[in-house]
């Protein structure tokens, strides 16, 4: 079955840098694109970013440009999100989800449990 | 502040009826996909429609979605207690290049 298991969250302090990763299995991985989406405390969903399936195309929410960056390995069918500068406002809930195409929109179908991240100033 | 508006919340007895707009523009839904999803705090999100209007496994028929212009609805029949969540439509913009959520509607069974 289709997993998708986020990690590398945790509290770190305001300006320092974190890694997100997010493992998959049960699906062919490169074959599909992926998302980032984060909630922070009660506020809504919030999408971060996305790379298609090979990893050519790239594309982030425009108040993170230049801070987050999107990446993928195919051959350890893993995502990750690369954190940089982080503020107190990237405190959150990230989720890592699966595209149901290699490209993007088609809606995202399987999500992850989600890692928190915590920034204290 | 997102680009997509929902109702803050809606509600409805059981075995009634709700609906939820997503209201856009041309950039986002009048030309993108829409998908709507559920979501419990503390789990993770559900897709309910994709492609406007279709219905991944699983999902039973008392939710439908359809779109026209540059408005999306997601429509809840036969609402059940279960049915309490929060609802958030989603789509690309292509101005922006991003994806973008709605702001999210709380649905409530009274």
């Amino acid at each position: 079955q289709v997993q998708l298991v986020e990690s590398g969250g945790g509290v770190v302090q305001s300006g320092t840098s974190l890694r997100l990763s997010c493992a998959a299995s049960g699906f062919t991985f490169s074959s599909y694109g992926m998302h980032w989406v984060r909630q922070a405390p009660g506020k809504g969903l919030e999408w971060v970013a996305v790379i298609w399936y090979d990893g050519r195309n790239k594309y982030y929410a425009d108040s993170l440009k230049g801070r987050f960056s999107i990446s993928r390995d195919n051959s350890k069918n893993t995502l990750y999100l690369q954190m940089n500068s982080l503020r107190a406002e990237d405190t959150a809930a990230y989720y890592c989800a699966r595209d149901r195409h290699g490209t993007t929109w088609y809606g995202t179908d399987y999500w992850g449990q989600g890692t928190l991240v915590t920034v204290s100033s | 502040q997102s680009v997509l508006t929902q109702p803050p919340s809606v509600s409805a007895a059981p075995g009634q009826k709700v609906t939820i707009s997503c209201s856009g523009s041309s950039s986002n839904i009048g030309n993108n996909y829409v998908s709507w999803y559920q979501h419990l705090p503390g789990t993770a999100p559900k897709l309910l429609i994709c492609e406007d209007d279709k219905r991944p496994s699983g999902i039973p028929d008392r939710f439908s979605g359809s779109k026209s212009g540059a408005s999306a609805t997601l429509a809840i029949t036969g609402l059940q207690t279960g049915d309490e969540a929060d609802y958030y439509c989603a789509t690309w913009d292509s101005s922006l290049s991003a994806g973008v959520f709605g702001t999210g509607t709380k649905v409530t069974v009274l």
